[in-house]
């Protein structure tokens, strides 16, 4: 079973800050999509990464696919009150039985503070 | 507008008392799948449907019964529902089911089993 490891877990920042949030594993992913959930909605897709060390770029947030294709990480810069919600890191693989199928990490709850 | 739609939004039942969760897509999508989501562990499939007829288990099946009879309709069954299925529930659709396709989904189910 593939799992995906986020950290933090919950963040708590004041607007104009920086943070970074984490998505380890041990397993190789073909693919890495974050995903946003405000309260009262479902997950909206923010970016998906496929080649290894690819970084994109979505105004303030960077997203960047580790080497290895093992883990990832989201940064945002300069927070604001608008990034609150929960971020999901999901990834999926091409080959075996589990082809397609989306792993979730736990989420990451992040609270920015006017 | 291009959405995926659940209903119930909010669902209070008593043990035992069978339900459905309904579940439709505009978009004309071929993949679809019910997740659920507690705290701590993310999100988790529970069923998925390549097509109409065509279903299969995810991660955590039991309880659970689902069916694709048309395209746009993914309904999900609880025949016996317990405590321990008390949750947050998503409905999601992509248009294949391949690696790094975006899911879209629904703004979910909130179910309390007494």
């Amino acid at each position: 079973t593939q799992l995906l490891e986020q950290s933090p877990q919950f963040l708590s920042i004041q607007e104009g800050e920086n943070l970074t949030v984490y998505c380890n594993s041990s397993s190789v992913f073909s693919s890495l999509q974050w995903y946003r959930q405000e309260p009262g909605e479902g997950p909206v897709l923010l970016v998906t990464v496929v080649t290894g060390g690819e970084v994109k770029k979505l105004k303030r947030l960077t997203f960047q696919f580790g080497d290895a294709r093992k883990d990832s990480s989201l940064h945002i810069t300069a927070a604001q009150p608008g990034d609150t919600g929960l971020y999901l890191c999901a990834g999926s693989n091409a080959g075996g039985t589990s082809y397609g199928k989306l792993t979730f990490g736990q989420g990451t709850i992040l609270t920015v503070h006017p | 507008e291009a959405q995926v739609t659940q209903n119930p939004r909010y669902l209070i039942t008593v043990t035992g008392k069978k339900l459905t969760v309904t579940c439709s897509q505009n978009m004309n999508h071929e993949y679809m799948s019910w997740y659920r989501q507690d705290p701590g562990l993310g999100l988790r499939q529970i069923y998925y449907s390549m097509n109409v007829e065509v279903t299969d288990k995810g991660d955590v099946p039991e309880g659970y019964k689902v069916s694709r009879k048309e395209k746009r309709n993914f309904p999900l069954i609880l025949e016996s529902p317990s405590p321990n299925q008390t949750s947050l529930y998503f409905c999601a659709s992509s248009l294949f089911h391949r690696v790094g396709n975006e899911q879209f989904f629904g703004p979910g189910t909130r179910l309390t089993v007494l």
